[in-house]
Order: C-alpha cells, then structure tokens, then sequence
C-alpha cells in the first residue's frame, strides 16, 4: 500500500523559513516523480512544485518560484520542500503527491501538513 | 496557461447526469486530469489522460476532451458523489490546477 507522510508544518513569522519533508513507502520510490500541491483554508489545489525521479527536471508555481526548493533524497525514500521568506498568503494544508506511472496524473496524496505563517 | 472549470458549484439530485468542463487557454493535448475531493480528505485521481478511468473508480465518471475543451460527465449522481472536483493539466510544469467545481445536494 502506497503512503506518503508529511511532517515539518506549524506556525511561522513572515520572512522566516520552514523545511517540509514527506517520507514514501509501498512502491519504488526513484521510479516516480513527485510533487507538492497545496491548499489555503476553504480554496482550492494550487500545484507548487514537482521534482523528477532523478532530480533533472523540477518545476516551481511562479507564487513560490526563487523561494521555494523541492529536493528528495532517493536513498531515505524522501522529498523535501525548503520553503524561505514565507509570507502569510503561503498559509496552506501541503500536501505530497506521487506521480502516476503514465505521468499524466497525482495517483496517490499524502494527507498533508498545515503551514501557517502568521506574527 | 490557465484552466478554467465552469460551474464553479453546481446543485443535483441523486441519479441526475452532471457534466463539469474545463477549458485550457492553450491546447494541452490530452493530458488532463480530473480529481474528486471531500471535505478534510486530499483529492482522489478519477480520470488521467482526459478519458481514461483510473482503476477502482466507479464507471459512471467519464472523461472527455482535447485540445482545449475537456469535460468530466458524472452520469448517474449518487449520495457519495457529493464532492469538489478539479481539472488539472500535465503538458508542461507549471501543472496547473482549475478552480474547481462544488456539486451540492439539491
């Protein structure tokens, strides 16, 4: 059974930063991409981030591009999300998702850690 | 590119056919998909490559589309249906989601 654990959330001051980790079992890891999508309270899915299997290719939202950093660690079965200068509109559920083997879809979501960013 | 789901919510009743559409402001292909979310729950993938059923989902979700318009047609709406959706497109990063459509009991 595929799982996906985030952790690394909490309760931030603007401008500081905050380190998100997501930890995968179930399947083979470094065959699939993987992303991070988030979800500010009562909005909708904004994607944030995706990182390759073997970290050739990552994309950022323009939102958190130049702040944000997606990395995963093949050996430990993780990804990570650096997220730097946080503002309070990053207020958000993370969540970690797995890549689906056609590469046209999120087949499996963690159940997220909330990040708020407040004074 | 944007995605932008029409209705954004939507009232039905158990067994009518609902039809939710999103449409890419520049063609996509076909590499779309549709997800189901409930409250407090992270999404659930129900359709990939714009028609394709992922496995387990029940087969009255269909997808359709290509190019720019896309629709997800739910044909028979039962109690469980009761949920948000969202398109989300897969061509090239940013992997941009639509808005999302609320379909609420009538």
């Amino acid at each position: 059974e595929v799982q996906l654990v985030e952790s690394g959330g909490g309760l931030v001051q603007p401008g500081r930063s905050l380190r998100l980790s997501c930890v995968a079992s179930g399947f083979t890891f470094d065959d699939f991409a993987m992303h991070w999508v988030r979800q500010a309270p009562g909005k909708g899915l904004e994607w944030v981030s995706g990182i390759s299997w073997n970290n050739d290719g990552i994309g950022y939202a323009e939102s958190v591009r130049g702040r944000f950093t997606i990395s995963r660690d093949n050996a430990k079965n993780a990804l990570y999300l650096q997220m730097d200068s946080l503002r309070a509109d990053d207020t958000a559920l993370y969540y970690c998702a797995k890549e689906g083997q056609w590469m046209v879809s999120l087949d499996h979501w963690g159940q997220g850690t909330l990040v708020t960013v407040s004074s | 590119i944007q995605l932008t789901q029409s209705p954004s919510s939507l009232s039905a009743s158990v067994g009518d056919r609902v039809t939710i559409t999103c449409r890419a402001s520049q063609g996509i292909g076909s590499v779309l998909a549709w997800y189901q979310q409930k409250p407090g729950k992270p999404p659930k993938i129900l359709i990939y490559d714009a028609s394709k059923l992922e496995s387990g989902v029940p087969s009255r979700f269909s997808g359709s589309g290509s190019g720019t318009d896309f629709t997800l047609t739910i044909s028979s709406l039962q109690p469980e249906d009761f949920a948000t959706y969202y398109c989300q497109k897969f061509n090239s990063f940013p992997l941009t989601f639509g808005g999302g459509t609320k379909v609420e009991i009538k």
